[in-house]
């Protein structure tokens, strides 16, 4: 079964940091680019950030850039988001989200169930 | 950036209706528009990509509908599992970014 499973989230301090990760299972995890996408409580979806196959390119949202790094593990099958300098507006569901890439257009096409990220004092 | 509106933001309906959601892009984005279906607690799931490309094990009473800034998500005959909040997806700037989503259209029992 393809499946992504995230772990990490928890509660800290504004200002403190949080390492998030995802296990992927069921599928040639080195072969596909990876995105994390957050949802605040009752609110929307937000991308995040982006990583190619390799690791080697890499995007963030404006919102994060500076203070979250993504980076993945293709030998343990695994992707993370380092969350550092975190604010209470990161307080939200992080997702991470397997990218699909077709002739026709790319979409999100595997999610993790999401993991908990409450940034409060 | 570009911006994408969703309308209507609620929308109330009962078994058996059609029902029409739209996605206005700010600015044109061809046909790189993504639909997702969330249902409470859960995660999104993948419905429709490429503007009209219907996802893989995903009902043909879903379909999509657009291209450049105005798209459409079409509901033929609505079911109850199909009650949850939909959200379209831009993926124009794809992977760059930033890869924008609607604020989303809750589907409600009337």
């Amino acid at each position: 079964e393809v499946q992504l499973v995230e772990s990490g989230g928890g509660l800290v301090q504004p200002g403190g940091s949080l390492r998030l990760s995802c296990a992927a299972s069921g599928f040639t995890f080195s072969s596909y680019e990876m995105n994390w996408v957050r949802q605040a409580p009752g609110k929307g979806l937000e991308w995040v950030s982006y990583i190619s196959s390799s690791g080697s390119t890499i995007y963030y949202a404006d919102s994060v850039k500076g203070r979250f790094t993504i980076s993945r593990d293709n030998a343990k099958n695994s992707l993370y988001l380092q969350m550092n300098s975190l604010r209470a507006e990161d307080t939200a569901v992080y997702y991470c989200a397997r990218g699909f890439v077709t002739m026709t257009g790319p979409a999100f096409d595997i999610w993790g169930q999401g993991t908990m990220v409450t940034v409060s004092s | 950036d570009i911006q994408l509106t969703q309308s209507p933001s609620f929308l109330s309906a009962s078994v058996g209706d059609r029902v029409t959601i739209t996605c206005r892009a700010s600015q044109g984005i061809s046909s790189y528009l993504a639909w997702y279906q969330q249902k409470p607690g859960k995660a999104p799931k993948l419905l429709i990509y490429a503007a009209s490309t219907l996802q893989s094990g995903v009902p043909s009473r879903f379909s999509g509908s657009g291209s450049g800034t105005e798209f459409t998500l079409t509901i033929s005959s609505l079911q109850p599992e199909d009650f949850a909040t939909y959200y379209c997806q831009q993926l124009n700037s794809y992977p760059r970014g930033p890869l924008t989503f609607g604020g989303g259209t809750k589907v409600e029992i009337k």
